[in-house]
């Protein structure tokens, strides 16, 4: 069955600096990989995806993921943090049913002090 | 305006009763999920549906119903609701094609008391 593990509940980076939220995976087949973000009281929000191609993924508010097949990761980063970066981060894995179906992971909450 | 909603966004209920959560999008996707979120687990999938008419089970479906007679609706019902059925409720949609870009709407808060 398709997984995907965020090993670190909490992520604490000061504004300005880079940050990196971890995803491991493990999957049968080719690898489907996306990060979703949580405001509070809000649904998920589509960040990024990896299906083919590149190993560096840009997404939408500047940040990107590297994909990594022989360390089966799919870390997410960003150069310099904003404080209203923020927000509950989640790993996703396509099921490999080949329907839409989506398997996340616990989440990791990202504090961006000033 | 376009988008997926869902109603009530607070709902508390007593252990025992039946209640139903409502959503409805407006982009005429195929897919649409029901998922649940609760600390420790993230989001795991309740029910999802293909197309009208067709829905299948996902993770954890035991304790609810689904139905999809139209497209842009897909309610949620909780037969009997029990205690540990107490969380928020995220719907989603996505388009046939959509490669797991999925878009939710802002949930519902049920407390079974």
């Amino acid at each position: 069955a398709q997984s995907v593990a965020q090993p670190e509940d909490q992520v604490n980076v000061a504004e300005g600096n880079p940050l990196t939220v971890k995803c491991t995976y493990s999957v049968s087949g080719n690898p489907y990989l996306f990060w979703y973000v949580q405001y509070p009281n809000r649904g998920l929000q589509f960040l990024l995806k990896y299906i083919t191609g590149d190993n560096l993924v840009k997404g939408s508010y500047g940040f990107e993921a590297e994909f990594n097949k022989s360390q089966t990761s799919f870390h997410l980063k960003k150069p310099s943090a904003l404080v209203s970066d923020s927000a509950l981060y989640f790993c996703a894995v396509r099921d490999g049913t080949g329907f839409q179906k989506l398997v996340f992971g616990t989440g990791t909450r990202l504090l961006v002090s000033p | 305006d376009a988008g997926i909603t869902q109603s009530p966004r607070y709902k508390i209920t007593e252990t025992g009763r039946q209640v139903t959560l409502m959503c409805h999008q407006t982009w005429s996707h195929s897919y649409m999920f029901w998922y649940r979120q609760d600390l420790g687990h993230g989001l795991r999938l309740i029910y999802y549906s293909a197309a009208a008419d067709i829905t299948d089970k996902g993770e954890v479906p035991d304790g609810y119903v689904v139905s999809r007679s139209k497209t842009e609706n897909f309610p949620l019902t909780l037969e009997s609701a029990t205690r540990s059925q107490t969380s928020v409720y995220f719907c989603a949609s996505s388009e046939a094609l959509g490669l797991g870009v999925l878009h939710f709407g802002n949930g519902t808060r049920l407390t079974v008391t």
